[in-house]
């Protein structure tokens, strides 16, 4: 079954700490996984792509095809880090995207 | 990019009604899509709008529920039938090029509360 799991609902750090956001994902095929992002009263945007390895706003994440992860990480949060964060993994056609259930990331001064 | 508006923001609706949101965006898209999103919980997709087809509907998802159109590349409708409260939720609509995989673009979303 094809399933992006995210097990924490809420990550709290404070500012200046590393950030590490978890996802797993279940897939038979060889995956293609994204982060999303929303911050608040704003719409949902695509952060980051694992297949152009880029580091967006300080983010990056490896996929991990042993472990089936795809973590999103930052060393050092800022303030306007804080969002909702949703992993996605490609499963169907193009475009079509599973996401998991998401983590509030919160970083206090 | 794509930007996408969807009306209505937001709704209230009474119990046995029906309520259409439109989506429209300002570049021709190759796909577009209706996710729910209920409180609490993640986006879960509704179904894939096909330009003059009929829509491809996600496990647990029926037409007669959620009739969805797509008469042109840039505009597509889905209308919550027959509401009950487990239908309040916010519904958004997103669309990809398809040529860029994994890329969505979303609109703001409409926030349905039925009493």
């Amino acid at each position: 079954a094809q399933r992006v799991t995210q097990p924490e609902k809420l990550l709290s750090v404070f500012k200046g700490a590393p950030v590490e956001l978890k996802c797993n994902y279940s897939y038979s095929g060889s995956p293609e996984l994204f982060w999303y992002v929303q911050y608040s009263r704003q719409r949902l945007q695509l952060l980051l792509r694992h297949i152009s390895r880029e580091s967006i706003k300080g983010f990056t994440a490896d996929l991990n095809k042993g472990e089936t992860s795809f973590h999103l990480k930052k060393p050092f949060a800022q303030e306007e880090d804080s969002a909702m964060y949703y992993c996605a993994l490609v499963t169907g056609g193009g475009n079509k995207l599973t996401f998991g259930t998401g983590t509030q990331l919160k970083v206090e001064l | 990019s794509a930007v996408i508006s969807q009306k209505p923001s937001r709704d209230i609706c009474q119990r046995g009604t029906s309520l259409t949101i439109q989506c429209q965006v300002d570049s021709q898209v190759t796909m577009m899509f209706w996710y729910r999103q209920q409180p609490g919980q993640s986006l879960t997709l509704i179904a894939t709008a096909n330009q003059g087809s009929e829509a491809t509907y996600e496990s647990g998802f029926v037409i007669d529920k959620f009739p969805i159109s797509r008469p042109n590349l840039t505009f597509s409708t889905l209308t919550v039938s027959n509401m009950s409260p487990e239908d309040s939720s916010i519904y958004l609509c997103s669309a990809g090029r398809g040529s860029d995989t994994g890329e969505l673009f979303f609109g703001e979303g409409s926030r349905l509360t039925v009493l």
